[in-house]
């Protein structure tokens, strides 16, 4: 089967522009979550969702962050403006069964703000 | 909140000598366990688990044992080939957190040399 797409792989981008991306999941994966990886970090969870419906978004900084799961397939994650700090990989992950620890992680997009 | 501590890498090691990366946790109630590795342009990938104290989770000749008593779960591999150079996690669900959030650590850089 084919695994999570993410689009693009790489962004340069200069800070106060804004920048989204694009994640296709695992067919029949309800579950789908953003996560952020610093440099030298682990990632951190973003955003889930179940479906079309965003049941955590506590870490999310709404103020630039926005994200969209239309359909309950794809997801798009966007920033507006983006700022320096917002340098890090993207990574998207499905689950049939989130509780599990199960996920199917993309590639991610590396993004770099300037 | 629920935390995961990883040894510091990078770790070097030639072709056949015995793995071990440390991992501890923190969290409350009884969280599940997981090492994660990602090589080089992929995503991550489940690599084992293990969901209640005791068990042992294996895959590829990995092997991590939950000890709830130390709040560890080391990966350990007794012969390494060059192909296991990857980045390895350790993470968590559950315990104070969400089930369906992952916690991890700050990933530990392996590279095997033939």
């Amino acid at each position: 089967e084919a695994g999570v797409v993410q689009s693009p792989r790489y962004k340069i981008i200069e800070k106060k522009q804004p920048v989204a991306f694009w994640c296709n999941p695992i067919s029949g994966h309800n579950t789908l979550y953003w996560y952020r990886q610093n440099l030298g970090q682990g990632p951190e969870l973003l955003i889930r969702y179940e479906n079309e419906e965003a049941v955590d978004d506590s870490q999310l900084p709404k103020d630039r962050f926005s994200a969209e799961r239309l359909k309950g397939v794809d997801s798009t994650l966007k920033i507006q403006p983006a700022e320096l700090g917002d340098s890090a990989v993207y990574l998207c992950a499905s689950s049939l069964d989130g509780s599990q620890g199960r996920y199917t992680f993309g590639s991610g997009t590396r993004l770099t703000v300037v | 909140g629920d935390s995961v501590t990883q040894m510091e890498g990078p770790v070097t090691l030639s072709e056949e000598a015995f793995l071990t990366i440390n991992c501890t946790y923190t969290a409350t109630g009884y969280p599940s366990l997981f090492w994660y590795v990602q090589y080089p342009g992929e995503g991550l990938q489940l690599l084992l688990k293990a969901t209640k104290a005791d068990d042992k989770g294996s895959n590829k000749g990995f092997e991590a044992t939950y000890r709830k008593e130390t709040t560890s779960f080391h990966l350990e591999k007794g012969s390494v080939q060059v192909s296991d150079s990857a980045v390895y996690f350790c993470a968590l669900s559950g315990g104070g957190g969400s089930n369906y959030k992952l916690t991890f650590g700050k990933g530990t850089l392996l590279t095997v040399n033939p």
